[in-house]
């Protein structure tokens, strides 16, 4: 099994539905993070967390709300979906130790709005 | 300016070559450099990793780091068409309680066989 699984792995939707990514791992990981990727701008973070009582915004925040549920959950949040949030969205965990910090990704929410 | 600037390529080589790939960074107190690897429709993959300045070797892969200039490559000696993927560089801080992780655009790689 996957040790970061992402659902839905498609979605399309239209432009003000409110929709939720779901990011799942079994790493054990404290550290979650959810990024955006799309052609010519490359990997762009949108909200991480250090722990379940810790989020924090990331480079493009805007139009997006995150959950953390648990250790092993955290959630993206479209409130009102619009069509160029339409994008490869990643999920990624990581733990720290010492000053390395590795991540390792999800296989991708590939969404479109139309 | 972006922090990390990289070529997006597309690159394409022919299998056996050696290929160069590159990304220029902007400066900061202390950082690490990494080199994912994403094949199409997955989620990029840790290849390199180092946070030196010099060279780092892992089977056919070089990672090279010259602060001085604020460059760093990543190196395939003999390509395989099983190479072929976008490489994307990025760049590390931590600090008390802070994190920062930029990514470059990524450059895609084809090797022909």
């Amino acid at each position: 099994d996957a040790d970061v699984t992402q659902t839905p792995r498609n979605r399309i939707t239209k432009t003000g539905k409110r929709i939720m990514l779901e990011c799942s791992q079994t790493k054990g990981h404290d550290r979650m993070y959810w990024y955006r990727q799309d052609p010519g701008l490359g990997l762009r973070l949108i909200y991480y967390s250090f722990d379940v009582k810790d989020i924090n915004k990331g480079e493009i925040s805007d139009g997006y709300s995150v959950s953390r549920q648990a250790q092993a959950k955290f959630s993206l949040s479209l409130e009102s979906a619009i069509p160029n949030q339409t994008a490869l969205y990643f999920c990624a965990t990581s733990v720290a130790w010492d000053s390395q910090e590795t991540q390792y990704f999800g296989p991708g929410t590939r969404l479109l709005v139309l | 300016q972006k922090e990390v600037e990289q070529d997006p390529g597309p690159l394409s080589v022919p299998e056996g070559a050696i290929v160069s790939l590159n990304c220029t960074y902007s400066n900061s107190a202390f950082q690490y450099f990494m080199w994912y690897r994403q094949y199409s429709r997955k989620g990029p993959e840790l290849l390199m990793y180092t946070y030196s300045s010099g060279n780092k070797e892992d089977g056919r892969f070089t990672a090279q780091v010259d602060k001085s200039s604020k460059y760093i490559s990543l190196f395939i000696r003999d390509s395989q068409p099983s190479d072929s993927a976008t490489y994307l560089c990025a760049k590390g801080e931590t600090g008390a309680g802070s994190y920062q992780l930029t990514f470059g655009k990524g450059t895609k790689l084809s090797v022909i066989p």
